[in-house]
């Protein structure tokens, strides 16, 4: 069975802080990939996906960017984190041609 | 734009009463719709999908029906739990593998 699993589970930051979220898939190959925030208030905005290795599409601008080094893992960075920042980041997986997708167990990042 | 807009909560019920929780949705096509359950410091579980009109997706007793002529799919049980306290998102996906678009979220809060 397919599983995701995302860390750190929680993080705490300062302000201009780097910052390195990951998240791997198992149990498939050839995923798409998700980065979801979940601001407080509990929307859901999709950050950024990806169809393949090196393939990513952004869809907000922001200061955070996304890499996929393999197959099933999936990278979120930044250079200089901001207040704004501050929420509940959620990795995602899909099969290319199938609606649903599945989420990992979060990461709440607090930037101070 | 493709939107979905659920009711505002919190909703406050007693054990076994009956839950609905309305959705609706704007899109273009024929979106597939999803319910998520997300528990209190988790990522988010799908809960049941319906991906063409009239379909009914289902499971641990939760309903909803896809219903194109008034672009609804209101989530349902009969008798609802303690354990079912959870925030409930409505959502949709126009194409496959592509961006989830949620709603705001409803919580569920069920007393004993």
């Amino acid at each position: 069975s397919q599983t995701i699993h995302q860390w750190p589970a929680t993080l705490v930051q300062p302000v201009g802080s780097p910052l390195s979220l990951e998240c791997t898939v198992e149990g498939t190959s050839n995923p798409n990939l998700y980065w979801y925030r979940q601001a407080a208030g509990r929307g859901l905005q999709l950050l950024f996906y990806s169809v393949g290795i090196g393939q990513i599409s952004s869809e907000v601008p922001q200061n955070l960017s996304a890499s996929r080094p393999q197959d099933r893992q999936f990278i979120l960075s930044s250079k200089k984190l901001l207040l704004s920042d501050s929420g509940f980041y959620l990795c995602a997986w899909g099969i290319a041609g199938a609606p649903e997708q599945f989420f990992g167990p979060g990461t709440r990042l607090t930037v101070l | 734009g493709n939107s979905v807009t659920q009711m505002e909560g919190p909703v406050t019920l007693s054990e076994e009463a009956f839950l609905t929780i309305n959705c609706t949705y704007t899109a273009t096509g024929y979106p597939s719709l999803f319910w998520y359950v997300q528990y209190p410091g988790e990522g988010l579980q799908l809960l049941l999908k319906a991906t063409k009109a009239d379909d009914k997706g289902s499971n641990k007793g939760f309903e909803a029906t896809y219903r194109k002529e008034t672009t609804s799919f209101h989530l349902e049980k009969g008798s609802v739990q303690v354990s079912d306290s959870a925030v409930y998102f409505c959502a949709l996906v126009y194409n496959q593998g592509g961006k989830l678009i949620f709603g705001q979220g409803t919580e569920l809060s069920v007393k004993p």
